[in-house]
């Protein structure tokens, strides 16, 4: 099957612990995003890439970081200086049409 | 700044009512635009997109939306909806030739039975 897979589906972290979440895609997209969705803020964009090896920060990445070294994968590290990390985390990845395919989620809780 | 503003964000229904989520967006050049659903404990998925041509929509499960580029808007509508469409609703916006979606902040939709 052809998708998006995220891991962990629920990950607790303690306060001042820098996490990785895991998105990797079989699409064969270019392009890859991460989204963090708190409850009534919709979805906000903290990092994409466009292409291996290169990516951008979005409306709010202060306190991220990302990596692409392959086309099929795009984690994301939640750092010690994100004030306020709690929230579900979506990535997703588009092909030509920019339709865009997301994964499951990954629940974060930090303690 | 490109915006997209969907202003029912609690809408609850009974069975076989009929549904309409509005969705605004303030770009007025052209654009691209979709209606995405998360189910509950579901992925996010596309329901409904335009690019161009017939500006009546139809999509998965029986919705539809019609984009009116006077008004700047893509409503979702459903003639009548049924308990499975409990779900979040969220309208997105592609301007130009950017590939970075707008989303809006999403509409949480309950049906009852």
């Amino acid at each position: 099957d052809g998708g998006i897979t995220q891991s962990p589906k629920y990950l607790f972290r303690k306060e001042g612990q820098n996490v990785t979440l895991s998105c990797e895609q079989n699409l064969n997209h270019d392009a890859m995003y991460w989204y963090r969705q708190d409850p009534g803020q919709g979805l906000r964009l903290i990092y994409y890439s466009q292409i291996v090896n290169d990516f951008q920060k979005g409306d709010i990445a202060e306190g991220y970081s990302v990596s692409r070294e392959k086309k099929e994968s795009f984690p994301l590290t939640v750092t010690s200086a994100q004030k306020n990390p709690t929230a579900f985390y979506l990535c997703a990845s588009s092909g030509t049409r920019n339709e865009q395919f997301f994964g499951p989620g990954t629940r974060l809780t930090v303690l | 700044a490109q915006s997209v503003s969907q202003h029912n964000h609690h809408v609850i229904l009974s069975e076989a009512a009929s549904l309409e989520l509005g969705c605004n967006y303030s770009y007025g050049g052209t654009v691209n635009l979709f209606w995405y659903v998360q189910y509950p404990g579901q992925h996010l998925q596309l329901l409904l997109k335009y690019f161009s041509g017939d500006p009546l929509v139809k999509g998965i499960k029986g919705f539809e939306a019609e984009f009116i580029k006077s008004k700047f808007s893509f409503n979702l509508r459903k003639p009548s909806v049924q308990w499975s469409d409990t779900a979040e609703y969220f309208c997105a916006v592609l301007t130009g030739g950017s590939y970075i979606p707008t989303f809006g902040r999403g509409t949480s939709l309950i049906v009852h039975p």
